[in-house]
Parts: C-alpha cells; sequence; structure tokens
C-alpha cells in the first residue's frame, strides 16, 4: 500500500540553525500539508500546498518557515533560525485531490529536537 | 478562531463499548474526522461524517450532529490494541485543512 515517507526520522540542532526536513507524498496525491505536535499537546496545523503554492497557513507559519515541492516527488518544510519551541514532531500528510470522501495520510514524522 | 472539545481520558475493559464525544466550533465546516494515534506514532485515518448520522466501518462507527455541534466516536469490542489516543478533527478552508481537538487517550484494561 502506498505511503508517505519523511527524512530523517529525527533532527538535532543548536538554535539558531537551519533544518530542512523532506518528506515523498503518495504518488498521485495533489494536495500536502505540514503539521506538528508539541509532546504531549495536540497536532496543530502549519501549511498546505497545492499547485506549486501555498494554499492556507497557520499563525504558526511566520516568516522563518518556508516550504517548497522542488521536484516531482519531494516536498520539504524549512525552518530558517531554529528556536527552542520549534521542538517537536512534525508530520506530512498528502490527499488525492478534494472530495468528500478523500482523507489526509500521514507519514511517520520527524522528531526535531533544538537545542 | 475554531476549537474542539473532547475527555482527555477513557479507561474500558476488553470486549466493552466505548464512546469518545467530541463538541466543536468552527466556520468554514466541511466534515469532522477521527484519528488514532499510539505513542510516537502518526495519526492514521479512521471514519469521516460530511453529514448528519451515523458511518459505520467495522469496529468503529462515527457519527455527526451539525446542528447540534457534536459528534462521537464509537469502538465496539475493544481490544488491548486499541490502547491510542484518539483525535476529532474538522475539515475547513478551501485545502481542507484539518484542526484538531485535544485528544482522548483511551486504556482498554483486561
Amino acid at each position: 500500500e502506498p505511503e508517505v515517507t519523511q527524512t530523517p526520522s529525527h533532527q538535532v540542532t543548536q538554535m539558531g540553525q537551519e533544518v530542512i526536513l523532506r518528506c515523498v507524498p503518495i504518488s498521485n496525491h495533489l494536495y500536502f500539508y505540514w503539521y506538528r505536535q508539541i509532546l504531549g499537546q495536540k497536532v496543530e496545523f502549519l501549511v498546505s500546498f497545492y499547485n506549486n503554492e501555498i494554499s492556507e497557513k497557520s499563525e504558526i507559519f511566520d516568516d522563518q518557515f518556508s516550504v517548497e515541492r522542488p521536484d516531482g516527488s519531494n516536498f520539504t518544510l524549512k525552518i530558517r533560525s531554529t528556536k527552542l519551541e520549534d521542538s517537536a514532531m512534525y508530520f506530512c500528510a498528502s490527499r488525492q485531490r478534494l472530495g468528500e470522501l478523500d482523507e489526509q495520510f500521514f507519514g511517520p514524522g520527524t522528531r526535531l529536537t533544538v537545542l | 478562531g475554531q476549537s474542539l472539545e473532547q475527555p482527555s481520558e477513557v479507561t474500558a475493559v476488553e470486549g466493552a463499548i466505548v464512546q469518545i464525544n467530541c463538541t466543536y466550533q468552527t466556520s468554514g465546516f466541511y466534515g469532522l474526522s477521527w484519528y488514532q494515534q499510539h505513542d510516537g506514532g502518526a495519526p492514521t485515518f479512521l471514519s469521516y461524517n460530511a453529514l448528519d448520522g451515523l458511518e459505520e466501518t467495522g469496529r468503529f462507527s462515527s457519527f455527526l450532529s451539525r446542528s447540534d455541534s457534536y459528534g462521537y466516536l464509537l469502538l465496539q469490542e475493544l481490544q488491548m490494541k486499541d490502547s491510542a489516543s484518539y483525535f476529532c478533527a474538522v475539515r475547513t478552508g478551501g485545502g481542507n485543512k484539518l484542526t484538531f481537538g485535544t485528544g482522548t487517550q483511551l486504556k482498554v484494561e483486561l
């Protein structure tokens, strides 16, 4: 069964450093998402992406964040200058098309630790 | 803004039936989804309701009342492997983003 993959599974970085989290969505999906989950808390929406542009972003997704689909398969989240509070699990998700019965499939996540 | 409320914890015995409630306040509502998450794992889709009524998928059922801004997830014939966190999430916006509830930790005991 096709699945969303994410790399790395765990990233440790120093405060102020840039990180790039990578995702490979399911191949025939058109809509892509990033979510994050701080330990012990709920999953929070960051950004949605369709047709090579951001369709919606949350208040969390400030100028330090950016997303890109550099080729036909990868979808990346960049954090330019990490802060301690960016430590969280980051989930990528993809969706085939807009429609009532379509669901978002989540990847296994990247645990980001900012020291 | 949007908010979703769920009980924080529920405990039940193996073989029992448990209901997890979710109330929400949102604008631009498309539907209510339910996800399961085991510790450290990815959210896994369980069920979705766009219209009022009951949707059944095996041991899991989900209910929605749009007029009451309320839904629930019903888990039948509980198994130990059902011990996990369960999140309701509303779908909103042009991109169908998910706004998650606070999650309910279900513990299934022998």
